[in-house]
């Protein structure tokens, strides 16, 4: 079964500085992975999806993630982070084969220093 | 375009009452229903889903149940309701090209007192 662990649970940028969050997956095959974004009191909200193709995906927000199956990872990146940018960020991976397959990280919460 | 209501937005119950949250799905037919909760600081932990109406798959034991009476709507119940059912609830739909994405609604802020 297809599993994903984001290492940090907490991470504190400065305004303007660069991200990168991380993500690993377990999967034989080459799964489906995504990227959710979670505001305070809110629904998640899809940032960005990879399931083939070119390994650099581009997602909304100016965000973007980058697939490498040598590393099984799928970090999410952005040049300048905004204060808006503060959320919690989910990571999850699936296979399309099953209708319960999709399993999530536990999340990374993102804190933007003014 | 596809759009998901949940309601209501915020509860605040008394241990023992009984339990009713609503989820519809609009611009889409015969989508696959998912209901998660998400604890305070944790993550996603996926409760039921369903294929159609009148099917309900459980993942987990627990005090809640779910039904689907209508192909777009999806109802998670509780006939007596418990501390630990305190949470976010979290309804999703899943679409896409091969319907390999799951799409949330805004969710339920549940708090049992």
């Amino acid at each position: 079964a297809q599993s994903v662990t984001q290492p940090d649970i907490h991470i504190t940028v400065s305004e303007g500085a660069s991200l990168e969050l991380r993500c690993n997956y377990s999967y034989g095959a080459t799964p489906y992975l995504f990227w959710y974004v979670q505001s305070p009191g809110q629904g998640l909200q899809l940032l960005l999806k990879y399931f083939s193709g070119d390994t650099l995906v581009q997602g909304i927000k100016g965000f973007e993630a980058e697939f490498k199956r040598s590393q099984s990872s799928f970090n999410l990146r952005k040049p300048s982070v905004h204060w808006s940018d503060a959320a919690e960020y989910f990571c999850a991976v699936g296979t399309a084969l099953k209708n319960n397959d999709m399993r999530f990280g536990a999340g990374t919460r993102l804190t933007v220093k003014p | 375009s596809q759009t998901i209501h949940q309601w209501p937005a915020t509860l605040v119950q008394p241990v023992g009452s009984p339990l009713s949250l609503e989820c519809t799905v609009e611009g889409t037919s015969n989508p696959n229903l998912y209901w998660y909760r998400q604890a305070a600081g944790r993550g996603l932990q996926l409760l039921f889903y369903s294929v159609g109406i009148g099917q309900i798959s459980s993942e987990v034991p627990q005090n809640l149940s779910a039904s689907r009476p209508q192909d777009r709507q999806f109802i998670l119940s509780s006939k007596k309701l418990l501390l630990s059912d305190s949470g976010f609830y979290l309804c999703a739909w899943r679409g896409g090209r091969t319907q390999e994405t799951q799409y949330f609604g805004p969710g339920t802020r549940l708090l049992v007192l």
